[in-house]
């Protein structure tokens, strides 16, 4: 099921950049997830974070949450060719054990 | 050290031949989920398991069918393929107990439908 949208579905910048990408979702969550495709292989977890929290950091990565807003964004620093990838965020709910995914923002990274 | 294994990785099957799909995993994880995705979407939930209990979406067709014999094994079998099923489908894991972990997906299956 998909209950979000990103933005932007594309964003190409270049190397060195750093590179936003957001989600919004619809309905009330227990919390909101990032992962990373490489092309044509399988989803890789970046980040949960908990709709109690506002803020969480993992490296270069940098994950904000808005319940008021039903938004969330992934803040990429300091951006390398390696991480040109899919990213999609997905939300899980308090009733089920079921993600429900946003379309994905296609990220490239010009050397 | 893969945690989640899916076999194959390609698998081409013709028009209306049974083919199934299979997953494994080494993490002892409660819950098994079966995705489908097409090219530049998102992954679309086909069931998932909690335990032993079956979950399947609405709008799963009934051309898919799930077993999962025990804890580590989850299988995928799609009765009859049709040129609309080329896909890659993606297994993952999570283990769900008084909350969320984070989803391990394995590396996808590309199936081909000739």
């Amino acid at each position: 099921s998909q209950q979000g949208e990103e933005d932007p579905q594309a964003l190409s910048i270049q190397e060195g950049e750093n590179a936003t990408m957001n989600c919004s979702y619809k309905t009330s969550i227990n919390n909101l997830q990032w992962y990373r495709q490489n092309s044509g292989r399988g989803l890789v977890h970046l980040i949960l974070i908990r709709s109690n929290e506002r803020e969480k950091h993992s490296g270069r990565l940098r994950v904000t949450l808005d319940t008021s807003k039903k938004s969330s964004s992934l803040l990429i620093t300091a951006s390398r060719a390696a991480d040109t990838a899919s990213y999609f965020c997905a939300t899980g709910g308090d009733s089920n054990y079921q993600l429900i995914w946003g379309a994905g923002t296609k990220l490239i990274i010009k050397p | 050290d893969a945690m989640v294994i899916q076999n194959p990785r390609y698998q081409v099957t013709q028009f209306g031949k049974p083919v199934t799909l299979s997953c494994s995993q080494t993490l002892n994880h409660n819950v098994m989920y079966w995705y489908q995705q097409k090219s530049s979407q998102a992954p679309k939930l086909l069931f998932h398991y909690y335990d032993k209990d079956f979950n399947n979406e609405a709008d799963t067709p009934d051309n898919f069918q799930s077993r999962r014999p025990n804890t580590s094994f989850c299988f995928l079998d799609i009765r009859s393929p049709g040129l609309g099923d080329a896909a890659m489908y993606l297994c993952a894991t999570s283990r769900v107990n008084r909350g969320w972990t984070e989803a391990f997906f394995g590396q996808g299956t590309r199936l081909t439908v000739v």
